[in-house]
C-alpha cells in the first residue's frame, strides 16, 4: 500500500485555468513537503508545511496542510505553461528518509 | 553554489550487463541519498548515507545493487547484473545533517538507465 495517495494522477488544462491537486494519507505526519519535477530534471522543493491548518502561498501557488496533518492540497491560480511538471508530495516518517507519493503530472497548454 | 552532480546522464545496456553511476553532492552536505524513479512514479529510496556510513539500505536489492561512499563525499551506485525492470532514472540527492534546512533534499538531474 502506498503511504501517500496523490490525485489526480494526470491533469491537462489550458493556460489561465485554476487547479487543485491533493495528497492524502491515513497517517499523521509532523510535516509535509511539495516538490516540482520538470522533465529531465530532479525534484525541487517548493514548500514545507508543518502546522495543522497551515496555509502557505508562493506566488500563484497556495499550499494547505490539513487540520489533522494527514493530507495536503496544492492550488494553482491562473496556470501558466511554465507550471508544467510532476508535482510530488513527500513526508519523512520517524527514522526513515523522505517518502514520496506517485505524483500528479500537470500539463498546461497555451 | 554548485548543485548535485551526477554522471552519466544516460546509459543504455543489455540485460545481465553491469553499470555504475556517480554522484558528487553539494559541498558540506553530510547526508546522501540514492533514489530510483520508474516512469510515472515518485522516487523510491534505495539507500541513505550519513557521511560514509549507511543509515538505511532496507530497500536496496542487495543481490544486484551496491553503493559506496568511501570518503564521505562522492558516491557510486552499481548494478550487476542488470534486469529489464531496472530501467529507471537514478536520482542522487544530498542534504544538511542538521539545522533549519536539514529536511530539504537537493537533487541532481538524474541518470537515466535503459536496459534492453
Amino acid at each position: 500500500t502506498q503511504l501517500l495517495e496523490q490525485s489526480p494522477q494526470f491533469l491537462s488544462i489550458q493556460e489561465g485555468e485554476n487547479l487543485t491537486v491533493y495528497c492524502n494519507s491515513s497517517s499523521v505526519f509532523s510535516s509535509l513537503q511539495w516538490y516540482r519535477q520538470e522533465p529531465g530534471e530532479g525534484p525541487v522543493l517548493l514548500v514545507t508545511v508543518v502546522t495543522g491548518g497551515e496555509v502557505k502561498k508562493l506566488k500563484r501557488l497556495t499550499f494547505q496542510f490539513g487540520d489533522a496533518r494527514k493530507d495536503s492540497s496544492l492550488h494553482i491560480t491562473a496556470a501558466q505553461p511554465g507550471d508544467t511538471g510532476l508535482y510530488l508530495c513527500a513526508v519523512k516518517p520517524f527514522k526513515t528518509a523522505l517518502i514520496f507519493g506517485k505524483g500528479t503530472t500537470l500539463s498546461v497548454s497555451s | 553554489e554548485a548543485g548535485v552532480a551526477q554522471s552519466p546522464r544516460y546509459k543504455i545496456i543489455e540485460k545481465r550487463q553491469s553499470v555504475a553511476f556517480w554522484c558528487n553532492p553539494i559541498s558540506g552536505h553530510a547526508t546522501l541519498y540514492w533514489y530510483q524513479q520508474i516512469l510515472g512514479q515518485g522516487p523510491k529510496l534505495l539507500i541513505q548515507f550519513q557521511n560514509n556510513g549507511v543509515v538505511d539500505d532496507s530497500q536496496l536489492p542487495k543481490d544486484r545493487f551496491s553503493a559506496e561512499r568511501l570518503k564521505g563525499v562522492d558516491s557510486t551506485l552499481k548494478i550487476q547484473p542488470a534486469k529489464l525492470e531496472d530501467s529507471a532514472v537514478y536520482l542522487c540527492a544530498s542534504s544538511f545533517l542538521s539545522g533549519t534546512r536539514a529536511g530539504e533534499l537537493f537533487f541532481g538531474e538524474g541518470s537515466r538507465l535503459t536496459v534492453l
